[in-house]
């Protein structure tokens, strides 16, 4: 079971806007702005997307963005394309045994 | 351009011992905390260890510990995984990437472990 919690899939159409969350605890999410976002197409090697909640690395588009609200995190993609279909990963430092979480991941499926 | 290469997977038998490499390239390889993440087939994620870039902090997941050792050779710009006593459970493709406890920046192309009798 993934320390942070991610939603299995997700659908939605070409042109929407669609907002991924990541729940974790007080200890990850909650305490730390250290949440990172990855993109992975099947057999792929994942592709940071978003890190420290709301910055983008050079070259990624700003139709991805990234904020924080409590214990969870959320990942908005916006103006949907088919490109974006693929696996998308969440992130955080953790205080508690291991250094890095991972979230279980989220299928997007662009319909 | 950055570019992180592993290599040394394949398939070991329960018990067994097999040592990734990751050679990388095109930055400034002893200024930055470097890991290895593994993906299980069909699965997600999981950060298996970190070392820091003078190689005086090194972290595991709880799954790995006592059994694998992170190293890095800052003259040849390589880091390595020692992984003893494999399991079924180890299996995976397993990532060099580049980052600290923040974010993982780049990411290599994998290299498959198998342990399989």
């Amino acid at each position: 079971q993934s320390a942070l919690t991610q939603p299995a899939s997700v659908s939605g159409s070409p042109g929407q806007s669609i907002t991924l969350s990541c729940t974790g605890t007080h200890s990850d999410i909650g305490g730390y702005n250290y949440v990172s976002w990855y993109q992975q197409h099947p057999d792929k090697a994942p592709k940071l997307i978003i890190f420290d909640v709301t910055n983008r690395p050079f070259g990624i588009s700003d139709r991805f963005s990234g904020s924080k609200s409590g214990n969870t995190a959320s990942l908005t993609i916006s103006g949907l394309q088919a490109e974006d279909e693929a696996a998308y990963y969440c992130a955080s430092y953790t205080a508690i045994t291991t250094l890095i979480v991972f979230g279980g991941g989220t299928k997007l499926t662009v319909l | 351009e950055v570019q992180l290469v592993e290599s040394g997977g394949g398939l070991v038998k329960p018990g067994g011992s097999l040592r990734l490499s990751c050679a990388a390239s095109g930055f400034i390889f002893d200024s930055y905390h470097m890991n290895w993440v593994r993906q299980a087939p069909g699965k997600g994620l999981q950060w298996v260890s970190s070392i820091s870039s003078t190689s005086n902090n090194l972290y595991y997941d709880d799954s790995v510990k006592g059994r694998f050792t992170i190293s890095r050779d800052n003259a040849k710009n390589s880091l390595d995984l020692q992984m003893n006593g494999l399991t079924a459970e180890d299996t995976a493709v397993y990532y060099c990437t580049r980052g600290g406890a923040d974010f993982f920046d780049y990411w290599g192309q994998g290299t498959l472990v198998t342990v399989s009798s």
